[in-house]
């Protein structure tokens, strides 16, 4: 069973520009979550995607968007990044929406904004 | 408004000795609970949910929790700790929209 990954690693962005943050989720899951993590916290809800659609947003403004794809891989798109979105972007991937809770974690995208 | 707090930000325990992480949470209806676990650097691992049935429940790694309805907590324990349980650990409630709302963390040294 492959587990959740995310690409890139680690990213160095400038303030204004736009980034494209990928996942692929853990086999048999359709179901995706992104969050943001701050340093020192715990992790921000962005949004969740069930079969290609939005379920569920967060507090986080327009600029920040996301995809689903048929194979239930998704991408988190940033636009005009702004100093504060560095941070670390985890990626969760769930079994379908009456098991959306129990998330299975990737081990994160390190975005720098400088 | 549904939110998660963990009172301690940093804990230190000696190996071999117990552990309890507290959190307590504020959600209207029967919460979803969960305890994670994130290394440095890395992402979060799985260690233990709660959805209902026994209030007390098992995870990995030797870890237990325990859900209290009348405290709205939902501590996390184990009764010996090792080193390489150092880490940063999160308990989190299932809200609306498939969300997990988070605490802010409790970071975990073990001194040998």
């Amino acid at each position: 069973e492959t587990g959740v990954t995310q690409s890139p690693t680690h990213l160095i962005k400038t303030r204004g520009q736009q980034v494209t943050l990928r996942c692929s989720s853990q086999s048999g899951h359709n179901t995706v979550s992104w969050y943001q993590q701050a340093l020192g916290q715990g992790p921000q809800f962005i949004f969740q995607y069930y079969r290609e659609e939005e379920n569920g947003r967060g507090n986080f403004p327009p600029r920040f968007s996301g995809l689903q794809f048929p194979n239930y891989s998704s991408e988190l798109n940033v636009n005009a990044l702004e100093l504060d979105d560095s941070a670390l972007y985890l990626c969760a991937s769930s079994g379908g929406l009456a098991d959306s809770y129990e998330q299975y974690f990737g081990p994160g995208t390190r975005l720098t904004v400088t | 408004a549904q939110s998660v707090t963990q009172p301690d930000i940093h804990i230190t325990v000696s190996e071999g000795a117990s552990l309890e992480l507290r959190c307590n949470y504020s959600y209207g209806a029967t919460p979803y609970l969960f305890w994670y676990v994130q290394s440095p650097g890395q992402g979060l691992q799985l260690l233990l949910k709660y959805f209902s049935g026994d209030t007390l429940v098992q995870g990995i790694k030797g870890f237990e929790a325990e859900f209290k309805r009348s405290q709205s907590s939902f501590n996390l324990r184990k009764p010996s700790v090792h080193w390489s349980d150092a880490a940063e650990y999160f308990c989190a409630v299932g809200a609306k929209g498939g969300k997990l709302i988070f605490g802010q963390g409790t970071e975990l040294s073990v001194k040998p």
